[in-house]
């Protein structure tokens, strides 16, 4: 079946201890991104991967790091979690880009910065 | 930038009611525009798209028509089921940067049998 499985799927953590979240796609897509959502916000890009070893950042990176070492993982690392990075993490791929390619998005994680 | 503006929610409705969510966008360029939905507990998938003026885009019932005069992609389903329980995002992306999603806050609509 294809898919974006994530994990943990719910996270609580301390400030300041290092985490990683998981992003794997079985579909041989070329483009991984991931999201936060946060309540009256909509959903907002964190960073983005157009192929192996490219990254790119989305509109609120701060806090978060990436790496795209094969096609189909995509993790994402927060160093030093904060309280303000309590959200709800979505991972999502695409074949290519443009309106023929939708996005495919993983089920989500939700992560609690005590 | 790029942004979208969704009505604001909760939307509550009965069975077999007309649900319209107003979605206008603002963007420097000519953007494709998306419907999103989100099921409990479940990431979002595509509903429907529209790439150009006058598309109308259309998918489980639901339509919305890509207005450029009036920047709007407004959604409506004619009769909605339990089952249409879900949080509702509109989106676009810009020709630029095709890779690059913009979304609206998203909008929770509630069906009662």
């Amino acid at each position: 079946e294809a898919q974006v499985t994530q994990n943990p799927r719910y996270l609580i953590t301390v400030t300041g201890k290092k985490l990683t979240v998981t992003c794997s796609q079985n579909m041989n897509h070329e483009y991984m991104s991931w999201y936060r959502q946060d309540p009256g916000l909509g959903l907002r890009q964190i960073y983005y991967s157009m192929n192996v070893e490219v990254t790119d950042k989305g509109d609120v990176p701060e806090g978060y790091k990436v790496s795209r070492k094969e096609k189909r993982n995509f993790p994402l690392i927060l160093e030093s979690p904060s309280p303000n990075q309590t959200s709800l993490y979505f991972c999502a791929s695409s074949l290519g880009q443009g309106a023929n390619s939708p996005l495919h998005f993983g089920n989500g994680t939700r992560l609690t910065v005590t | 930038g790029d942004s979208v503006t969704q009505m604001e929610g909760p939307v509550t409705l009965s069975e077999e009611a007309f649900l319209t969510i107003n979605c206008t966008y603002t963007a420097t360029g000519y953007p494709s525009l998306f419907w999103y939905v989100q099921y409990p507990g479940e990431g979002l998938q595509l509903l429907l798209k529209a790439t150009k003026a006058d598309d109308k885009g259309s998918n489980k019932g639901f339509e919305a028509t890509y207005r450029k005069e009036t920047t709007s992609f407004h959604l409506e389903k004619g009769s909605v089921q339990v089952s249409d329980s879900a949080v509702y995002f509109c989106a676009l992306s810009d020709r630029s940067n095709d890779y690059k999603l913009s979304f609206g806050a998203g909008t929770t609509v509630t069906v009662r049998a």
